[in-house]
């Protein structure tokens, strides 16, 4: 089955540590995203990448890093330094054309928890 | 700044009771329109995609229009099961944006048998 697939479901931080989120897609897709979704709040952009071993920040980047070593693949590590990483994580990826946006497909997502 | 505003917050409807959802944005050149479903805990379902104004797609019992300003999604006779949360998105301009999407907060749809 084609698919996004993210891993862990649910996912313990205690103060201090960084962790790494997975995304893995086999859909064959350019582009991937990450996104980070609050109660009562729209789903924000963290990170995006459009092509292999190149990425951009989002609208909230501070806090975390991304690579993208292989186009199946875009890691989400959150640092110490996120003041509130507390929420549900999410990846999408979609492909890259240069005529309408594409659809972007979403993940089932990580929920990050800080105790 | 590209908004995406959706409307109502939250929206209680009776088994069988046909309602619109509404999604109004200020992005400018607005270059598509989408329509996803999420359910507790889990990612967006896509729904559907509009491109142009006066463009209409329909599934099921979900229909969205498309007018210069704002999206609808209508939903008709609905079930139980269409309890989800609906969002709407739009594409942010391009050259280096080229593929950002802009969230509305969501529409809680709640339907009661």
């Amino acid at each position: 089955d084609g698919g996004i697939t993210q891993s862990p479901k649910y996912l313990f931080r205690k103060e201090g540590q960084n962790v790494t989120l997975s995304c893995e897609q086999n859909l064959n897709h350019d582009a991937m995203y990450w996104y980070r979704q609050d109660p009562g709040q729209g789903l924000r952009l963290i990170y995006y990448s459009q092509i292999v071993n190149d990425f951009q920040k989002g609208d909230i980047a501070e806090g975390y890093s991304v690579s993208r070593e292989k186009k199946e693949s875009f890691p989400l590590t959150v640092t110490s330094a996120q003041k509130n990483p507390t929420a549900f994580y999410l990846c999408a990826s979609s492909t890259r054309t240069s005529g309408n946006p594409d659809t972007q497909y979403f993940g089932p997502g990580t929920r990050l928890t800080v105790l | 700044e590209d908004q995406v505003t959706q409307s109502p917050e939250a929206l209680r409807l009776q088994e069988g009771e046909s309602s619109s959802l509404n999604c109004s944005y200020t992005v400018s050149g607005l270059r598509g329109l989408f329509w996803y479903r999420q359910d507790p805990g889990k990612g967006p379902e896509f729904l559907f995609t509009l491109y142009s104004a006066g463009e209409e797609k329909e599934k099921e019992r979900l229909k969205a229009t498309l007018t210069k300003k704002e999206s609808f999604l209508h939903i008709t006779a609905p079930k139980p099961e269409d309890s989800a949360t609906y969002l709407c998105a739009a594409p942010n301009a391009g050259g280096t944006s080229y593929g950002k999407l802009t969230f509305g907060q969501g529409t809680i749809l709640t339907v009661h048998p």
